[in-house]
Parts: structure tokens; C-alpha cells; sequence
């Protein structure tokens, strides 16, 4: 299947600082993607819908301003976590659709902030 | 609203038992219904897409089959390296393009030798 790859997969960081995340498809051009939040042991939240050459959609309570995302290639799409919280502590996790409607995930990255 | 329920939450079954997993859904409009396999501390990994009911793949040990309100996976004389947390998504029409999954809370299969 497509590869997708995220970068960091582990990151700590003090409350207050921002960290970004990077989502790559390395196999295949994707020109949405998403972005996925998900709790221990609960399933996979949509935050927001990455779209290259545009604004990014957000779901309902997500907050555009705290959570940044930019479409910069074909095959790039970040996510910053802006001034972030320890209630921000998640596993962050993307996907890219293929030409085929087939979505393939990243391995996620697991953010701890202190 | 759309939405996904699976059922049961957590699943232990003996190495060679065969058991099934349900996913119910309500959507306005099916564009697709998604399996994925997710071990802890990794992202899903794609199994099955399945479009119209009646519809059936297979993988191994697994096959996924769909109907117009619901869709099982079966585990056929499973493997303890079949344990996992198994996830089932719709993804309704919404115009064009490719779009998003709307996910259930999944279920924790356990295979114990």
C-alpha cells in the first residue's frame, strides 16, 4: 500500500512553546489530507481537512488559530500546535486519500506537553 | 447525524476460534465503509474499503462483507498475532473529492495461544 510518513513520531516540549508536525505522502501526490487526534484507547477524532492551494477546514470546537495547518506541496502538509498546553497531550495521526479513495495513515506522533 | 457503532467494545478469543465483529451505521449517504488494523501507539493500518452492500473482500485470515445498515468482519481461526484494536469508518458523500472518515470507537480483539 501508499506510504504516508509523520515527523516527529515522539515530541515533549514546555507549556507555551509551539511544536510543528510533519505529514508526508512519499510514494503518491495527495492533495487533501487529514489531521487526526486520538485519545488513550478511544478511536480517532477528525480535527481538520488539509487542502494544498487552500485554507485548511476545521471540524466544529477545533480551534483554527491554535492548531495551524499548512498544505505547502503535493506531498506536505504540517500541523503546529501553537502555545501549547498540557491538555494538548495526544497522539497526533494523519492520512492521505490515493487516486483510488484507499486512505493510508501515518504512524502517528505521540506530543507530550509539561 | 452519521454515525458509527461497533460492537463488541473488546473481544478474547482462543488461537483457532473464529468469531465476527460488527460495525452499525447511519449516513446520510454511503460513499464507502473502511476497515483498518491499529496496534498500540501506531496509526491504522488500511485492511478493506467496501462501497455497495453485498459487497465482500478478503485478506488472510480476514474478510469484510457490507450490508445497507451494517458490516461484519470475520476472523477466521485466528492467530494471536491477530490482536489488535480492529476500526471501522464511513465515509459519506459530501460533494466531490475525497472525503473524510467518520470513525467508530473500535474493538480490542485479544487471541490468546
Amino acid at each position: 500500500g501508499a506510504v504516508v510518513s509523520q515527523h516527529p513520531s515522539r515530541v515533549i516540549c514546555k507549556s507555551g512553546t509551539s511544536v510543528k508536525i510533519e505529514c508526508r505522502s512519499l510514494d503518491f501526490q495527495a492533495t487533501t489530507m487529514f489531521w487526526y487526534r486520538q485519545f488513550p484507547k478511544k478511536s480517532l477524532m477528525l480535527m481538520a481537512t488539509s487542502n494544498e492551494g487552500s485554507k485548511a477546514t476545521y471540524e466544529q470546537g477545533v480551534e483554527k488559530d491554535k492548531f495551524l495547518i499548512n498544505h505547502a506541496s503535493l506531498t506536505l502538509s504540517t500541523l503546529t500546535v501553537t502555545s501549547a498546553h498540557p491538555e494538548d497531550s495526544s497522539f497526533y495521526i494523519c492520512s492521505a486519500p490515493t487516486g483510488s479513495n484507499e486512505q493510508f495513515f501515518g504512524p502517528g506522533t505521540r506530543l507530550t506537553v509539561l | 447525524e452519521d454515525q458509527v457503532t461497533q460492537s463488541p467494545e473488546a473481544l478474547r478469543l482462543q488461537e483457532g476460534e473464529s468469531s465476527s465483529l460488527n460495525c452499525s451505521y447511519t449516513v446520510s449517504g454511503l460513499r464507502g465503509l473502511f476497515w483498518y488494523r491499529q496496534d498500540p501507539g501506531k496509526g491504522p493500518e488500511f485492511l478493506f474499503t467496501l462501497y455497495s452492500a453485498g459487497e465482500e473482500k478478503e485478506k488472510e485470515r480476514l474478510k469484510a462483507t457490507l450490508t445497507k445498515k451494517e458490516s461484519f468482519l470475520h476472523i477466521t481461526a485466528p492467530k494471536p498475532e491477530d490482536s489488535a484494536t480492529y476500526l471501522c469508518a464511513v465515509q459519506p458523500h459530501e460533494g466531490g473529492g475525497y472525503n473524510k472518515l467518520i470513525f467508530g470507537a473500535g474493538t480490542r480483539l485479544a487471541v490468546h495461544p
